[in-house]
């Protein structure tokens, strides 16, 4: 399996708290990705990584933000986390764009309240 | 706009053989890929088709007809353990992946 892992693995949160999911992998991989996942949809991506400091945004990014300054570290923020960003997230990891396939971290399930 | 199309829910009874379909549309094609996703669990990858065909590896094939915008996974000798969803994705021509909403596979015993 692919190392890959994120955190928190759960979290509960109030409307318009700041908050900041982690993704870390051990595999040396360029691409990172994030993805939410809901119920009738759908995984859709945020953003994605390819490079340090290397970043471009996704299908859903309005109101989330990503960082990597590591090859190793991926970070989404929510900067003020609204009730319909209640999702469960998740990251991936690829060697290359074209045919690789994605590997996934375990998921993050944030709700917000 | 792009589209991922795939049943919402299939059941089958353990032994048999399912089939699952995937019709798409989407702004250039890269390749088709096939999840399989545990309730709870991360996807994980069972199967890439770029070229027309059918793809065999072990329980699991997977077809590709690109003229016809459509794939299908086939999973033989069902086991309970394959009770799971199924998500197809598509790569297309920016190389991001556009998926369905997946089809939630029920085996009876």
């Amino acid at each position: 399996d692919a190392g890959i892992t994120q955190s928190p693995r759960h979290k509960v949160t109030e409307t318009g708290t700041p908050v900041t999911l982690r993704c870390h992998q051990t595999e040396n991989h360029r691409y990172m990705y994030w993805y939410r996942q809901d119920p009738g949809h759908g995984l859709r991506l945020i953003h994605y990584s390819y490079g340090v400091k290397d970043t471009d945004k996704g299908e859903v990014s309005d109101g989330y933000s990503v960082s990597r300054s590591k090859t190793e570290d991926f970070l989404l923020t929510l900067e003020s986390a609204t009730s319909s960003q209640t999702s469960v997230y998740f990251c991936a990891i690829s060697e290359g764009q074209e045919s690789n396939e994605q590997f996934f971290g375990p998921g993050t399930r944030l709700t917000v309240l | 706009g792009q589209n991922i199309d795939q049943p919402t829910e299939m059941t089958a009874t353990e032994g048999a053989i399912v089939q699952i379909n995937c019709t798409y549309q989407t702004s250039g094609f890269n390749g088709l890929f096939w999840y399989q996703q545990h309730a709870g669990e991360a996807p994980t990858f069972l199967s890439y088709n770029v070229l027309d065909g059918l793809e065999e590896k072990g329980r699991f094939s997977s077809f590709l007809s690109r003229s016809k915008g459509y794939s299908y996974l086939l999973l033989k000798e069902l086991q309970m353990k394959d009770s799971a969803s199924y998500l197809c994705a598509v790569m297309d021509s920016n190389y991001q992946l556009i998926w369905g909403a997946g089809t939630k596979l029920i085996i009876k015993p």
